[in-house]
């Protein structure tokens, strides 16, 4: 059974760096993409963005200048920088891994736990 | 960021049929196709159903997706207390190249 398990701060400070990590365990690392999602309080689901397997990224044009998303293959894990944090980027972060079929994306199949993450003074 | 339309909530009685629907355009669901995702309090989604009507391993037949042109639809049969929850729709859209989702819709079984 795939699993992802994901860790990081919770309570940050505005202008400081959100980290967060995920690990994959139970399948291979590689033939999928690898998101990133948040979820504000009492919102819906915002992509932040991707990886492959060998680095190659999109991100969401709103966050695109913030964040960055890397791979390490040796650890099955992929992880999530998002820089010059504000009270607007409280939100719960979620891992998610990407199916792709036939040459597009098909789903976001399985998902971190969440980690919620609260930026204040 | 360019999302889906759902509408915000649905309430249905026990037992009873939802069908929740989901509006696109040709950038995304109509190219890419369409999944849904089930959300209930305090958890992660749950993936229920992939490129547009398929269901992946060990969930309920009681869910079934279809999709029309730029129109998505999650139909649940016999509803139970378990499927209150929030439900989401989400595509790739290949203008954006990124993950879209709608505005999720509250489901109440009453």
């Amino acid at each position: 059974q795939v699993q992802l398990q994901q860790w990081g701060a919770g309570l940050l400070k505005p202008s400081e760096t959100l980290s967060l990590t995920c690990a994959v365990y139970g399948d291979s690392f590689a033939g999928y993409y690898w998101s990133w999602i948040r979820q504000p309080p009492g919102k819906g689901l915002e992509w932040i963005g991707e990886s492959n397997y060998s680095g190659t990224t999109n991100y969401s044009p709103s966050l695109n200048s913030r964040v960055t998303i890397s791979v390490d293959t040796s650890k099955n894990q992929f992880s999530l920088k998002l820089s010059s944090l504000t009270a607007a980027d409280t939100a719960v972060y979620y891992c998610a891994r990407g199916l792709a079929s036939y040459g597009r994306r098909a789903g976001l199949d399985f998902w971190g736990q969440g980690t919620p993450v609260t930026v204040s003074s | 960021q360019a999302g889906l339309t759902q509408l915000p909530s649905v309430s249905k009685g026990l037992r009873q049929t939802a069908t929740l629907t989901c509006s696109g355009n040709n950038f995304n669901i109509d190219n890419q196709g369409v999944s849904w995702l089930q959300q209930r309090q305090g958890h992660p989604p749950k993936l229920l159903s992939y490129r547009n009507d398929n269901r992946p391993s060990g969930i309920s037949e009681r869910f079934s997706a279809s999709r029309s042109g730029n129109t998505a639809s999650l139909t649940i049969t016999g509803l139970q207390p378990e499927d209150e929850a929030d439900y989401y729709c989400a595509t790739w859209d290949n203008s954006l190249r990124g993950w879209v989702f709608g505005g999720g819709t509250k489901l109440t079984v009453v």
